[in-house]
């Protein structure tokens, strides 16, 4: 398995409250995602990394914004956490230059929040 | 543009029966393709994917996929099911090049009965 880990790995928090959700690897891929995985819409792609201090939106954006300030770590934050954020959310990442595997995206193990 | 189409949420077989899923892709670009399965409460793991050069392409756990331009099709097959087997299959399709995106389906879950 790629090396990504992903923490919390579990969270419950409540409406309004702030929270930051971390991906972790150890592969130093260049590229670094977030996706968010909900029952009958697969995984769509919140925000995504190609480099440090280098981030771009994805499908579903709105109310989510990201950091990375090192290779390693791309941060995931809900500044202000409604019901309809509760999901699984699912880092991975990719290289096309350092992997052989060109384009192929290796995924973390996923947090499950869950806002109330 | 590029989307995925997993017709069906749930496929169920037997112990030994043939495993079929279904994807059909649209894309602007010459595809890329992937099928990533998913266990209970784990992340995605890569089966296969489909580059450029052979269309019919081998993966982990004894399944293959064959990429069929004309039908835009992207099927991943099993000859023999096995219990371990059940999880939730996902095709995806991306373009090539770096800044390529990744568009999943909706998944499908596979069931195996004894």
């Amino acid at each position: 398995d790629a090396g990504i880990t992903q923490s919390p790995r579990h969270k419950v928090t409540e409406t309004g409250t702030p929270v930051t959700l971390r991906c972790h690897q150890t592969e130093n891929h260049r590229y670094m995602y977030w996706y968010r995985q909900d029952p009958g819409h697969g995984l769509r792609l919140i925000h995504y990394s190609y480099g440090v201090k280098d981030t771009d939106k994805g499908e579903v954006s709105d109310g989510y914004s990201v950091s990375r300030s090192k290779t390693e770590d791309f941060l995931l934050t809900l500044e202000s956490a409604t019901s309809s954020q509760t999901s699984v959310y699912f880092c991975a990442i990719s290289d096309p230059i350092l992997a052989e595997s060109t384009d192929t995206q290796y995924f973390g193990p996923g947090t499950r929040l869950t806002v109330l | 543009a590029q989307s995925v189409t997993q017709l069906g949420s749930h496929v169920s077989v037997s112990e030994g029966a043939l495993v079929l899923l279904r994807c059909n892709y649209s894309s602007s670009v010459p595809p890329y393709l992937f099928w990533y399965v998913q266990y209970p409460n784990q992340g995605l793991q890569l089966l296969l994917k489909y580059t450029t050069g052979a269309t019919l392409v081998k993966g982990i756990n004894g399944f293959e996929a064959e990429f069929k331009k004309s039908e835009t099709s992207f099927h991943l097959t099993k000859p023999s099911a096995h219990m371990s087997d059940a999880a939730e299959y996902f095709c995806a399709v991306s373009g090539a090049g770096a800044n390529s995106k990744l568009t999943f389906g909706k998944g499908i879950t596979l069931s195996v009965r004894p």
